[in-house]
């Protein structure tokens, strides 16, 4: 089974300065999708940015990047410029299409961006 | 478009009472959710719809039935709710999974049940 887990429940950063949440995952597949959601005290959970596992190129959104390392099975997500509405909680999130989609969801990570 | 709806926003219930939490989209999307988040923990699936007309189970499914009304609808029901199913609530879509880069969800903005 797919596991997905996210070490740091909590991290805080200045504004304007970079962050980066680790993820790491568990999976026999090759084939696969992993996300970053991003989940502000509204509630809403709201797509940052996804990665094709078949792609080697690191997914980039903006001032949202990732560190992709297959072979290691880690998909970490940086914050460039942190800005206050960053402040959020972030999920990484594991789908292997062959299973209808179904997302897998790490424990998340509490960011608080300072100003 | 709105996206993903769900009502009600917040919902207080006796144990043993039954409710139905209701999802639409406006997206022709085939594939519909249901999730559930506690604290501490990421979302977990509780049942999904790859298509109208079928309905399969997730992660955490006892407790909770589900309705494909149609291509739009996705509704979950309590028959019986117990404190445990104190949680937050969240329905997603996705498009036909088997168009390449379809694999995002989209998320409704979730129903927050108190059961006392």
């Amino acid at each position: 089974a797919q596991t997905v887990t996210q070490s740091q429940p909590e991290m805080s950063v200045q504004e304007a300065e970079t962050v980066t949440l680790s993820c790491t995952y568990d999976t026999s597949e090759n084939n696969y999708y992993l996300f970053w959601y991003k989940q502000p005290p509204s509630r809403q959970m709201i797509l940052v940015i996804r990665q094709e596992a078949y792609k080697q190129q690191n997914a980039t959104e903006n001032r949202f990047s990732v560190n992709f390392q297959k072979a290691a099975k880690s998909f970490s997500l940086k914050i460039s410029d942190s800005q206050l509405g960053d402040t959020a909680m972030y999920f990484c999130a594991f789908m292997n299409p062959s299973n209808t989609g179904k997302l897998i969801f790490g424990q998340g990570t509490t960011l608080q961006v300072k100003p | 478009n709105a996206g993903v709806t769900q009502t009600p926003k917040f919902q207080v219930l006796k144990t043993g009472q039954s409710m139905t939490l209701q999802c639409a989209q406006d997206m022709n999307h085939n594939s519909m959710y249901w999730y559930r988040q506690d604290p501490g923990m990421g979302l977990r699936l509780i049942y999904y719809s790859a298509s109208e007309g079928t309905t399969d189970k997730g992660e955490v499914p006892n407790g909770y039935n589900v309705s494909r009304l149609n291509k739009r609808e996705f509704s979950l029901r309590l028959e019986s709710a117990a404190p445990s199913q104190t949680s937050v609530y969240f329905c997603a879509s996705s498009p036909d999974r088997r168009t390449i880069f379809v694999e995002t969800q989209y998320f409704g903005p979730g129903t927050r049940l108190l059961v006392l």
